[in-house]
């Protein structure tokens, strides 16, 4: 089936600074979806996106449909303790919605 | 509206046990789909149910199943525990046939000695 892979693995950084993640994969998606986890939580759907090129920003998250369909990026601007969390890709596998695979995630510690 | 509501929210069995996880999703979504997340593999997609009938399977074992009931509340159970069962059991719920936006409960973490 279709992976997902993201980098980085694990990312540490002062309060304030701006952050930049990407998710790949070696088959086409038709959709990106960017979750991010709280420690003890359920993920919690950030941003999706629908069309390669397409960016999308929701306050300071803002994400980007790579233009071969095959990755996409996340970046947080100016980052706050809160921002602290696993976040997560995300894409339906195929051409139907009934599976949804996940990247193994990025986790992000902020530096206060 | 309430959200996603998982139970129980801790377990601990030991090997062999069998056990059942619950799922009430929220009001008015008729998709739930459950998924397993380990330190070392992520999330993995188990199964997803849409108006009582499974439409997709992850590469798990035939020990672990689910079903769903017309309310559209959702349990999945898994047979002969292993110690690798050990993880937290996620189940989330879509308001659409498309599961684009899925909503998650706060899952059960499922311990196995």
């Amino acid at each position: 089936g279709q992976q997902l892979n993201q980098s980085p693995q694990s990312m540490f950084i002062q309060e304030g600074e701006d952050v930049s993640m990407n998710c790949t994969s070696s088959s086409i998606f038709n959709t990106w979806l960017w979750y991010k986890q709280d420690p003890g939580e359920g993920p919690v759907l950030l941003i999706a996106l629908y069309k390669a090129g397409e960016l999308t920003s929701n306050g300071r998250l803002t994400a980007q449909f790579g233009i071969t369909r095959k990755d996409s990026f996340l970046n947080i601007s100016a980052s706050i303790p809160s921002d602290v969390g696993i976040y997560f890709c995300a894409g339906p596998e195929g051409t139907s919605y009934d599976k949804v695979i996940f990247g193994p995630g990025t986790s992000l510690s902020v530096i206060p | 509206k309430a959200g996603v509501t998982q139970t129980p929210r801790y377990l601990i069995k030991t090997r062999g046990q069998q056990v059942t996880l619950s799922c009430s999703p929220i009001s008015g979504h008729r998709s739930v789909s459950w998924y397993q997340q380990t330190p070392g593999q992520g999330l993995q997609f188990l199964f997803e149910y849409f108006s009582e009938t499974q439409r997709n399977k992850g590469n798990f074992p035939g020990r672990f199943s689910g079903r769903q009931f017309s309310n559209s509340r959702s349990e999945m159970n898994v047979s002969t525990l292993e110690l690798g069962d050990s993880a937290l059991y996620l189940c989330a719920s879509s308001s659409t046939a498309t599961n684009e936006k899925l909503f998650f409960g706060s899952g059960t973490q499922l311990s196995v000695l």
